[in-house]
């Protein structure tokens, strides 16, 4: 069982490039969440899915799209990087059907990314 | 909306000695808390949660955290800090929900950082 998994750890990317960050799961979990976490800022919702199919927009969505079409998988595109999407990216994932909004979600690793 | 005030952004303590890490929250319905733990370099990990019930809730590594409705806080507490709680600290909070799924949303963080 490896729990949640991201790849790249690390990635540097050119203003304008794109990229996609993956992200997955064998926890057979519902839900899943994109976050960004830069210093003095905690972390802030990006985008999450509430299972395959369906997703939908956090708090700092733009610049970003998703999708999910299995329920292990849920990586995160960006469509033109920015110098101001630098920054650290988690994944997380949680069960979600047993005790919804008290379920306990389980983190990956994080991606570092710098654009220049 | 909910929302998640970490008070400190860094608390500063010697080896053996007391800690609290405080939280505050807001929201118009039933709250979940959160309080997980970031060691460096690494994604965040569940150190307690409240659900409902007892109001004290213990966690791992010897923490513990108080649920006051009343003045809507969710305090971390530890007797007797270790050099490896050294790592950052942060409050979540998610709400009740007729959909049965609520965004996690997420204090800035407090750095504890613990020396001999």
């Amino acid at each position: 069982n490896a729990g949640v998994t991201q790849t790249p750890k690390f990635q540097v990317l050119k203003t304008g490039q794109s990229m996609t960050l993956q992200c997955a799961q064998d926890m057979n979990h519902e839900y899943m969440s994109w976050y960004r976490q830069d210093p003095g800022m905690g972390l802030r919702l990006i985008h999450y899915s509430v299972g395959a199919g369906i997703t939908d927009q956090g708090e700092v969505p733009n610049g970003y799209n998703v999708s999910r079409s299995t329920t292990e998988d849920f990586p995160l595109r960006l469509l033109s990087a920015a110098p101001s999407q630098t920054s650290v990216y988690f994944c997380a994932s949680s069960l979600g059907i047993i005790q919804g909004p008290g379920e306990t979600q389980y983190f990956g690793p994080g991606t570092r990314l710098l654009v220049l | 909306a909910q929302s998640v005030t970490q008070l400190d952004s860094q608390v500063p303590v010697f080896e053996e000695a007391p800690v609290e890490l405080r939280c505050n929250y807001s929201s118009s319905v039933s709250v979940y808390l959160f309080w997980y733990v970031q060691y460096p370099n690494q994604g965040l990990q569940l150190l307690l949660k409240y659900l409902s019930g007892s109001t004290l809730v213990k966690g791992i590594n010897g923490f513990e955290a108080e649920f006051n409705k009343s003045q809507t806080s969710f305090h971390l507490r530890k007797p007797s800090v270790h050099i490896s709680d050294t790592a950052e600290y942060f409050c979540a909070v998610s709400e009740d929900s007729d959909s049965g799924y609520s965004t996690l949303t997420f204090g800035k963080g407090t750095m504890l950082l613990v020396s001999p």
